[in-house]
Order: C-alpha cells, then sequence, then structure tokens
C-alpha cells in the first residue's frame, strides 16, 4: 500500500509557480500517480495523472523522477480561484479496491 | 457538473434515526466509491463496488450499510449514528477499478448527526 505524504499548506501570490511536491516511497511498479483538487464542500475533481517523467496537459504539468518515489505538481501562474486542496492519489493499474489511497492534502492558498 | 449527483446534500438526523444517502451516476460506469471526509481529515475510503458487487468494505462500523442495486445506483444506508459520524460524504465513480481510472465524484451530502 503506497502510502502518500504531502505538505500541509502552501501560499503562493497570483501569476507565481506553484510546485506541489508528494512523496510515495513504497510505490509499487504498477502503480500510477493521479493529482486531484477539491474546492471547499465540493467533491475532488482529476486534474492530471502520470506513470513516469513528465506529463502536461492545459492545467498543470506533473514530474515524476526516474526512482518514481516523489512527484510534483506544477500549476503555472497561479490565480485565486486555484485556490483549492490537491491531494496525491498513488494506487494499482487496475482494480486494487480500497488500495486507491488519497493523501493529505496541501491546503494551497493564493492571494493578490 | 460530473453526471454524478447525490442526494440529499444536507441531513441532519438524529442518533436514532435511519436514513439513506442515495448516489446516482450517468456515465456508465462499472466501480462506484464512498468516501467520508471529515473536518480537516483525508479522504477516507469507505466502501468500494465494481460491477454491483463490494469489492472492499475499509472497517467500517455496521451502523454504515451500503446497497448497490444496479451499476447507476449506490445507497448508505445509515442507522444508529454517532456525533462523530458528522462529516461530508462523497460518492464517486469511475469506469472500471484501479488508479489510471479517473475517479468522478459527487457534490456530497453534508450530514450532521445530533
Amino acid at each position: 500500500l503506497a502510502k502518500t505524504t504531502q505538505p500541509i499548506s502552501m501560499d503562493s501570490y497570483e501569476g507565481q509557480e506553484v510546485n506541489i511536491t508528494c512523496s510515495h516511497n513504497n510505490i509499487a511498479t504498477n502503480d500510477y500517480i493521479t493529482w486531484y483538487q477539491q474546492f471547499p464542500s465540493q467533491g475532488p475533481r482529476f486534474i492530471i495523472q502520470g506513470y513516469k517523467t513528465k506529463v502536461t496537459n492545459e492545467v498543470a504539468s506533473l514530474f515524476i523522477p526516474a526512482d518514481r518515489k516523489s512527484s510534483t505538481l506544477s500549476l503555472p501562474r497561479v490565480s485565486l480561484s486555484d485556490t483549492a486542496v490537491y491531494y496525491c492519489l498513488v494506487g494499482p493499474l487496475t482494480g486494487g479496491g480500497n488500495k486507491l489511497t488519497f493523501g493529505t492534502g496541501t491546503q494551497l492558498k493564493v492571494e493578490l | 457538473e460530473t453526471g454524478v449527483t447525490q442526494t440529499p446534500r444536507h441531513l441532519v438526523m438524529g442518533m436514532t434515526n435511519k436514513k439513506s444517502l442515495k448516489c446516482e451516476q450517468h456515465l456508465g460506469h462499472n466501480a462506484m466509491y464512498w468516501y467520508k471526509q471529515s473536518a480537516k481529515k483525508p479522504l477516507e475510503l469507505m466502501f468500494v463496488y465494481s460491477l454491483e458487487e463490494r469489492v472492499e468494505n475499509n472497517s467500517v462500523p455496521s451502523r454504515f450499510s451500503p446497497e448497490c442495486p444496479n451499476s447507476s445506483h449506490l445507497f448508505l444506508h445509515l442507522h444508529t449514528l454517532q456525533p462523530e459520524d458528522s462529516a461530508l460524504y462523497l460518492c464517486a465513480s469511475s469506469q472500471d477499478l484501479g488508479s489510471r481510472e479517473t475517479q468522478y465524484f459527487g457534490p456530497g451530502t453534508r450530514l450532521l448527526v445530533l
């Protein structure tokens, strides 16, 4: 079971790049890494997913080093609306059931 | 709008009441989940269903009873709850099980147990 560790909170200003790192030291060979965003009183929503190296979409980039023991979510030029909790999820590619474990989440606060 | 709906959105109940939470997904997914989110705590996975069969029960107290009558609907039956069960209960679905499958979450039911 790949336990994840994230910083509890981070502060930033509008226009800055924000990098949130998730540690998953005992990640398994067939585990994927997924990041979710959650606003207050809403369910989490998918941001990005990767297995190794770098993945980029219109919202964020995900950097995964060769050993895959950590991953970094990069949000370019954040705005106030990016204030939310960001979760790292690691689990097996298929099946897994209760092995899909969300991390503690990182509360990102973006200010003017 | 994620394609996953939950009702009710808010619920207040006494410790002796029996109530049910409902989740419906319109995405044609095969897997459905119940999560509990208490204040300032991470998401806790409670139950997982795949193709209407319960895959895992994460040591959840028996006062929580899930039901999945078909692949589109998931219920969480509640009885004799405790005040510490007050939380946001989130339902999610995914095409299949596995970390590569994006989970789509509903808006949640905010439960207060008095």
